[in-house]
């Protein structure tokens, strides 16, 4: 099967711009998570996804936002771009119980 | 909410020694246990899992334990080579089963294995 896949891998946006991140499951997953990964905080979860509802959300504010779409790929965006918002933004997908697998990741600079 | 804390924050070792890296955990109804290996710009890779009805559970070179009374669980490596060397973070499934997707990470151990 293949794998987690985000588009796209690098991006860099100005402050005050918004992004969109995509997140392929794998196949069969109808679970998403999102996560922000800085060298200060480490791994934060921001929201979870399954069967095309919100069902999770960390401790972000209103800014970070994401859906879920019948096919369990998932988008998340990031609203009024802050320099602090730079980060590499992992998802994992899963099957619908706990085990989690990660993508690759998008890394995000904000300038 | 559930935090974790993980010890320590480098581990050096010499090849063919063992590794051990250790979390504890606040929320006494996470119930599920998971280790990821990420190496220099690679995803986090789940390597093994506990659940909570299980005291220890291993795979090859790596093992985890699991107290939930005291609320701590361990990754064990033994025979340490090169290759082992990477991040290594622990989590937990904070509220049990209401939580699925939501997984509370330590902060992180690099382990060095020095050839």
């Amino acid at each position: 099967k293949a794998g987690v896949t985000q588009t796209p891998r690098y991006l860099i946006k100005t402050r005050g711009q918004q992004v969109t991140l995509s997140c392929s499951p794998i196949s069969g997953h109808r679970s998403v998570s999102w996560y922000q990964q800085t060298p200060g905080q480490g791994l934060q979860f921001l929201f979870e996804y399954f069967s095309e509802t919100q069902r999770n959300k960390g401790n972000f504010p209103g800014r970070f936002s994401g859906r879920q779409f019948s096919n369990s790929r998932s988008e998340m965006n990031v609203s009024t771009l802050e320099l602090g918002d730079s980060a590499l933004y992992l998802c994992a997908s899963s099957l619908g119980s706990v085990e989690q697998y990660f993508g690759p990741g998008t890394r995000l600079t904000v300038t | 909410g559930e935090n974790v804390e993980q010890h320590p924050s480098t581990l050096s070792v010499q090849e063919g020694d063992s590794a051990v890296i250790k979390c504890t955990y606040s929320d006494s109804a996470s119930n599920y246990f998971p280790w990821y290996k990420q190496e220099l710009g690679k995803r986090p890779q789940l390597i093994i899992d506990i659940r909570s009805n299980v005291g220890e559970k291993k795979d090859q070179r790596i093992a985890v334990t699991l107290n939930k009374t005291a609320k701590h669980f361990s990754l064990h490596i033994t025979e340490t080579q090169p290759e082992d060397s990477a991040v290594y973070f622990c989590a937990a499934n904070p509220a049990g089963g209401t939580s699925y997707g939501k997984l509370t990470f330590g902060q992180g151990t690099i382990l060095t294995v020095h050839p």
